[in-house]
């Protein structure tokens, strides 16, 4: 089972205020992951990191930023939160990037911009 | 043409049939395919994974896997209203072997 968690659950907040969301992962793994996902929508990558130091851009083009000092942590960032950012944020994390490692689901931040 | 394609929902099947959703992917050297299962409001939860030709079962649940058609289907046997949900087909493949491409998902509604 993995463990990956992330906070808040939900958050609804007003717009031009500064976001940050949590991920944190208790098993180790090298490699995490941020997807945009709409409701009924699709699941988009939008940023992804493969180790301590090592952040890139997903396919989503995404005004979030993303940082990466620990192992087990990997912070989402809204400098500016506007309407058009309303989505819920899915973090994952992976053992490996090789062929048989699944990725595993945090349970998500519902975000709601005013 | 999408990376990882499945087919259209949404589905509906009564208790106890089997459900079958299907997927096909465009990079040929695609290795491994993971099938999730995403209920309204939460997140994608792995279910199955197959990496051979052939079919993999895990109690109610058989991944089919076909390389050469490009093709991995997942069937649901005596289906449960538990079992409504959107599943997600995730493919990773030669090209971007680093990461996971996903579906766009089929949404299953198992009728009781």
């Amino acid at each position: 089972e993995a463990d990956i968690y992330q906070t808040p659950r939900y958050l609804v907040i007003g717009t031009g205020k500064k976001i940050t969301l949590e991920c944190s992962q208790t098993m180790g793994h090298d490699k995490m992951y941020w997807y945009q996902q709409d409701p009924g929508m699709e699941l988009h990558l939008i940023h992804y990191s493969y180790g301590v130091n090592s952040t890139e851009k997903g396919d989503l083009s995404s005004e979030s930023t993303v940082s990466r000092i620990r192992t087990e942590h990997f912070p989402l960032t809204l400098e500016s939160a506007r309407p058009s950012h309303t989505s819920q944020y899915l973090c994952a994390s992976s053992e490996s990037d090789y062929s048989n490692q699944p990725q595993h689901f945090g349970d998500g931040t519902r975000l709601s911009i005013l | 043409q999408k990376e990882v394609e499945q087919n259209s929902g949404p589905l509906s099947v009564p208790e106890g049939a089997i459900a079958s959703l299907n997927c096909t992917y465009s990079d040929r050297g695609s290795q491994s395919f993971f099938w999730y299962r995403q209920y309204s409001g939460k997140s994608p939860e792995l279910i199955m994974s197959i990496y051979s030709n052939g079919d993999k079962e895990d109690g109610r649940f058989t991944a089919q896997l076909n390389k050469a058609s490009q093709y991995v289907s997942l069937l649901i046997r005596d289906s449960q209203p538990s079992d409504s949900a959107t599943y997600l087909c995730a493919v990773r493949g030669l090209r971007s072997a680093r990461q996971l491409t996903f579906g766009s998902g089929t949404q299953l509604t198992v009728l009781p």
